[in-house]
């Protein structure tokens, strides 16, 4: 069970607009803690999407967007193609007691229609 | 361009050590940031090992701290990551990476991976 949880799948139609939330509690994300996506094509190693919230490294489209709110964040992808179907993962740092490490989401599956 | 390469066997046997390294090229270890171990079990998401700073202070997984090691050598640009006691659970994709920050630090550069299976 992942300390971030993230839905397992969402999908939409080319064009369209999805979201993945990332939802947290107040030992990681609403304790301030950034969060950072990551965008992982089969067979590959992941890549970076967004970092410290809502960051986009040099080379990723503008259809990605990232914000965060109390305890959670969300992934926001418009104008969706379908070379966006990946696994997505949302990762931050979480500081309970005696446990304190960097956490991934369990990830969430895109599916292109 | 930085690039990060695993290497190290690819099986190993229970109750053995799993000892892993990354190459760096393209960035010079000693200059900063941290660096980072990431895995992956086969059809399952990522899980964060440990991280080392190039000064060579760590920070480990609670849950697999009794069994990790990570260790840099600024003179051949790479670091290593040693796993004891290993059992299947270990299985994985096993991912370097560099990271920027402590405490929520993301991964810029990631390596291609490395499939490490136990069994006898």
């Amino acid at each position: 069970q992942s300390v971030l949880t993230q839905p397992p799948s969402v999908s939409g139609a080319p064009g369209q607009r999805v979201t993945i939330s990332c939802t947290g509690s107040s030992s990681n994300i609403g304790a301030g803690y950034d969060v950072h996506w990551y965008q992982q094509l089969p067979g590959t190693a992941p890549k970076l999407l967004i970092y410290g919230n809502s960051n986009r490294p040099s080379g990723v489209p503008d259809r990605f967007s990232g914000s965060k709110s109390g305890t959670s964040a969300s992934l926001a992808i418009t104008g969706l193609q379908a070379e966006d179907e990946a696994d997505y993962y949302c990762q931050s740092y979480d500081s309970s007691l005696s446990a304190q490490r960097e956490v991934f989401g369990g990830g969430t599956k895109l599916t292109v229609l | 361009q930085v690039q990060l390469q695993e290497s190290g066997p690819g099986l190993v046997k229970p109750s053995e050590t799993l000892s892993l390294t990354c190459a760096v090229s393209g960035y010079s270890i000693s200059s900063g940031y941290y660096w980072g171990w990431i895995r992956q079990p086969p059809g399952k998401g990522l899980e964060w090992i440990g991280s080392i700073y190039h000064s060579g202070s760590t920070y480990y997984n609670p849950s697999l701290k009794s069994r990790v090691t990570i260790s840099v050598d600024t003179s051949k640009n790479q670091f290593s990551l040693k796993l004891s006691s290993v059992t299947a659970a270990d299985t994985a994709v096993y991912y370097c990476a560099r990271g920027e920050g402590y405490s929520s630090s993301w991964f810029d550069y990631w390596g291609q991976g490395t499939l490490v299976t136990v069994s006898s």
